[in-house]
């Protein structure tokens, strides 16, 4: 079965660096996300991708974060500078209309 | 406000025994409700969602749009059925907002 991919698995980094996860979607999936997951709790929509345009970033915090997928096919997710806070799984999703979610298996990002 | 509460972090059964895990949900329009399930060591992926109004591993679970809930149900638990669950509403193009889940563990 098709898997979105993820890399890094693991990511360590000290506060004030700058971090970088990459997700690569299924094949043909026009929408992409990206995901926030905190220790003990839910994920957390960050942004919402529809090909190469940003549907909902609402909930990404655009003083540090940063999110592209310049030619609608994988995707990157920036943290510039990251902070202590920022430590949790970073998950990317992908899908196809009225279907459902396909996750990777995520980023675990932390911060020093 | 949009929003999914799992009141239980922690479920613990014998094989065997009933299994409901609760979900309630806050939501102004028409809901679209999901349960996603983690095992250990993989991916988060569906379970199950409430328009298939299907059962899934044993699993069911009924949209009760009066009590707002969405509760997770197995009539006998097995070992294997030991992860962490997550209820989702989806409020929108596909956007899910995650309860902060319940761990299910089914003890021989």
């Amino acid at each position: 079965e098709a898997e979105v991919a993820q890399s890094p698995r693991y990511k360590i980094t000290e506060k004030s660096q700058a971090v970088a996860f990459w997700c690569d979607p299924i094949s043909g999936h026009a929408t992409l996300y990206w995901y926030r997951q905190i220790l003990g709790q839910g994920p957390e929509l960050l942004v919402q991708f529809q090909d190469e345009s940003v549907v909902d970033d609402s909930q990404l915090p655009k003083d540090r974060f940063s999110a592209e997928r310049l030619k609608g096919v994988d995707s990157t997710l920036k943290i510039q500078p990251a902070e202590l806070g920022d430590s949790a799984m970073y998950l990317c999703a992908s899908t196809l209309p009225d279907e459902k979610l396909f996750f990777g298996s995520g980023t675990q990002l932390s911060v020093l | 406000a949009q929003r999914v509460t799992q009141p239980e972090k922690l479920l613990s059964v014998f094989k065997g025994a009933p299994v409901e895990l609760k979900c309630n949900y806050s939501y102004s329009g028409s809901p679209e409700l999901f349960w996603y399930v983690q095992y250990s060591r993989q991916r988060l992926q569906l379970l199950l969602r409430h328009i298939s109004r299907e059962s899934i591993k044993g699993f069911t679970a009924d949209l009760n749009k009066g009590e707002t809930s969405f509760h997770l149900k197995k009539p006998f638990a097995q070992e294997e059925d030991s992860a962490m669950y997550y209820c989702a509403l989806d409020t929108g193009f596909q956007k899910l907002v995650f309860g902060t889940g319940t761990r299910l563990l089914v003890s021989p």
